[in-house]
């Protein structure tokens, strides 16, 4: 079963407004992380933002945020005024504890475009 | 260096050939991860080293995959007999210690073309 799903293969946006990201996510682990990465053309991978599965209030990183709705398993990122160097694939990542191990699984990534 | 080091950037081998791809984490991260990214898609997890603990192999696609950590630091990813599929760029990853909330710190990649 997929643990990280991002519904949406390419997403646009104008430049200046606002554009949401969707992640869910599956685990029955009570404690886990959530994070979220952009790719740009040039291959790197860029931390964003982070979200605990205990924390009480949605993380915010500058222009970024993210709406963590625990219930539906879902960590949404949302970019607010969009500049055109936002244009990237954004990844989706959990990290949770099985047996020891603490990897970090990706989810297959929305590639975003900001029209100017 | 003050980053992930991956090495070499670029590698063209021929189908049946074996590889050795090469890691240097940031000095001092204890965890260190293998991915392999497609044309296009996501990141597939390969591998997990967490100090000395034992790693966490679940995402090698096959026994023609191997990797080690000498000393808790570099790390080399192996494909034997490499197959046209392997074709893709292998990412590598270290964090700075346990946690949920420890972010991976990437390298460049290496992109491995088998002919």
């Amino acid at each position: 079963a997929q643990k990280i799903t991002q519904t949406q293969p390419g997403m646009f946006v104008q430049e200046k407004e606002a554009v949401t990201l969707d992640c869910t996510y599956d685990t029955s682990d009570p404690s886990y992380g959530l994070f979220w990465y952009k790719q740009p053309s040039s291959g790197e991978m860029i931390f964003l933002i982070y979200q605990g599965s205990y924390d009480q209030q949605n993380a915010t990183e500058g222009r970024y945020s993210l709406n963590f709705q625990k219930a539906r398993k879902s960590a949404n990122l949302v970019i607010s005024a969009s500049q055109l160097g936002d244009s990237a694939m954004y990844f989706c990542a959990m990290r949770e504890t099985q047996g020891g191990s603490e990897k970090l699984v990706f989810g297959k990534g929305t590639k975003l475009t900001v029209n100017p | 260096g003050a980053g992930v080091s991956q090495s070499p950037s670029n590698k063209v081998t021929e189908k049946g050939k074996d590889v050795e791809l090469r890691c240097d984490p940031i000095s001092g991260h204890t965890a260190l991860y293998w991915y392999r990214q497609s044309l296009g898609q996501g990141l597939e997890f390969l591998i997990y080293f967490q100090g000395n603990s034992a790693p966490d192999k679940s995402g090698l696609p096959s026994d023609r995959f191997s990797a080690e950590r000498t000393g808790g630091s570099v790390s080399t990813l192996t494909i034997q007999r490499t197959q046209q599929e392997d074709s893709a760029v292998y990412l590598c990853a270290s964090s700075p210690r346990r946690g949920m909330n420890t972010e991976a710190f990437f390298g460049q990649g290496t992109r491995l073309t088998v002919v």
